[in-house]
């Protein structure tokens, strides 16, 4: 089954202590992607990667890295979490050879405190 | 930039009535394709329908459909025979036919919380 998955779906945390939220999928995607989704704001891209080793930033990228090291992966580093960093995050990937559209993850809601 | 909005927080409709959500969006763009998203309390996105600019006709899946207005830069959504199963937060996307290096990005309006009264 084609799919994206995400890890943890929940997680709350302290203030600076650092955290990897994972994301893989299983369809061979060149492209993919992180929003992360505020009440009244809808979801803004925070970084996105073209392929293995290319990365960049996207709308909202102050506070979070990323890597791609893998094509099936592409975890989202928060180095120093804040309470400004409470949100819910996706993970999106696409393919322009595929249907055309981009597929999420389930989502993962993360609190700072 | 391109942005989208959606002017209607929340929306109710009787079920088995129809309603309509609207979105307008901005862009100098001629070639992009626009989304409506479904988000039910699971918090999964789901695709409802897609619409290609350079289509004229207006997209239709099932009890979904779309009133597209490339002018008036309108993509309005139409429920028909509302069903208890509508129950979400609904977002209009829009994305780019040609990547700026890449970035396939959608970018999304803020939402609108459809609720069915049974």
């Amino acid at each position: 089954e084609a799919q994206v998955t995400q890890n943890p779906r929940y997680l709350i945390t302290v203030t600076g202590k650092k955290l990897t939220v994972t994301c893989s999928q299983n369809m061979n995607h060149e492209y993919m992607s992180w929003y992360r989704q505020d009440p009244g704001l809808g979801l803004r891209q925070i970084y996105y990667s073209m392929n293995v080793e290319v990365t960049d930033k996207g709308d909202v990228p102050e506070g979070y890295k990323v890597s791609r090291k893998e094509k099936r992966n592409f975890p989202l580093i928060l180095e120093s979490p804040s309470p400004n960093q409470t949100s819910l995050y996706f993970c999106a990937s696409f393919s322009r050879t595929g249907l055309n559209e981009q597929y999420f993850g389930p989502g993962t809601r993360l609190t700072v405190t | 930039a391109q942005t989208v909005t959606q002017s209607q927080p929340e929306m109710s409709v009787q079920e088995a009535e129809t309603v309509t959500l609207s979105c307008t969006y901005d862009t100098s763009e001629s070639d992009y394709y626009l989304f409506w998203y479904k988000q039910p309390p699971s918090r999964q996105m789901i695709l409802v329908i897609r619409q290609e600019a350079y289509k004229q006709q207006n997209a239709t899946e099932n009890r979904f459909s779309v009133n597209f207005q490339k002018a008036a830069k309108s993509f309005s959504l139409k429920i028909s025979d509302s069903q208890l199963g509508d129950a979400a937060m609904y977002f209009c996307a829009y994305r780019s036919a040609w990547s700026n290096f890449g970035n396939e990005k959608l970018t999304f309006g803020t939402g609108t919380r459809l609720t069915i009264i049974p």
